[in-house]
């Protein structure tokens, strides 16, 4: 399994600020992930991140907005930009433990834009 | 592509009640099946999983089993509590390293005394 903590864990933001949140894993990872849930909806996925290499986009994210950096095998970082009402959400950060299938998330970070 | 279908909620229950939460899935090749569980105000904690047809997944009381021969994972639990109130996600990962999660909508689950 893996441990994922994710900072902040909540936070209320001012319309047109960026957030970054940050990701760290207790054990070094190829693939982590960036999910947002919307309130009351399932899990998107924004993007993936591997270590040394561009995060691959989701259809409807865009870099731009949401700009992320995977520095090394144990952390990442994801920014949401220029915020508005509509980015309220919770963002999950989670990774696949690479001795099997399965990926672990996050506790999650529950932003409100006011 | 791939999908994931899971019944509508929310589902009320009297606890101690048997609880069954549908779900069938459609992806190309042997996916891996997965349920997520967010309980309220938290992330998402992986429930159990089944990575090849006809294994049973199970951990704190439920279970799944892995279905091919109807593309389904439904979850069950044969007595809930009032603590399993609760998000549930069915959700898979399709075969090869490069795979991601998709996910179900959600099932919402209330357990009542």
């Amino acid at each position: 399994s893996a441990v994922i903590s994710q900072k902040p864990s909540r936070d209320i933001c001012q319309r047109g600020t960026s957030l970054t949140i940050q990701c760290q894993v207790d054990s070094q990872v190829t693939m982590m992930f960036w999910y947002r849930q919307q309130p009351g909806q399932s899990l998107t996925l924004i993007a993936t991140a591997n270590q040394g290499s561009e995060a691959t986009y989701e259809s409807g994210f865009v870099i731009d907005k949401f700009p992320i950096s995977r520095p090394n095998l144990t952390f990442s970082t994801l920014t949401v930009s220029n915020m508005s009402p509509e980015d309220s959400s919770i963002y999950l950060c989670s990774a696949r433990v690479d001795s099997g299938n399965t990926i672990y998330f996050g506790e999650g970070s529950w932003l409100t834009v006011v | 592509g791939d999908s994931v279908t899971q019944m509508e909620g929310p589902v009320t229950l009297s606890e101690e009640a048997f609880l069954t939460i549908n779900c069938t899935y459609t992806a190309t090749g042997y996916p891996s099946l997965f349920w997520y569980v967010q309980y309220p105000g938290e992330g998402l904690q992986l429930l159990l999983k089944a990575t090849k047809a006809d294994d049973k997944g199970s951990n704190k009381g439920f279970e799944a089993t892995y279905r091919k021969e109807t593309t389904s994972f439904h979850l069950e639990k044969g007595s809930v509590q009032v603590s399993d109130s609760a998000v549930y996600f069915c959700a898979l990962s399709g075969t090869g390293t490069a795979s991601k999660l998709t996910f179900g909508t959600g099932t919402r689950l209330q357990v009542t005394l």
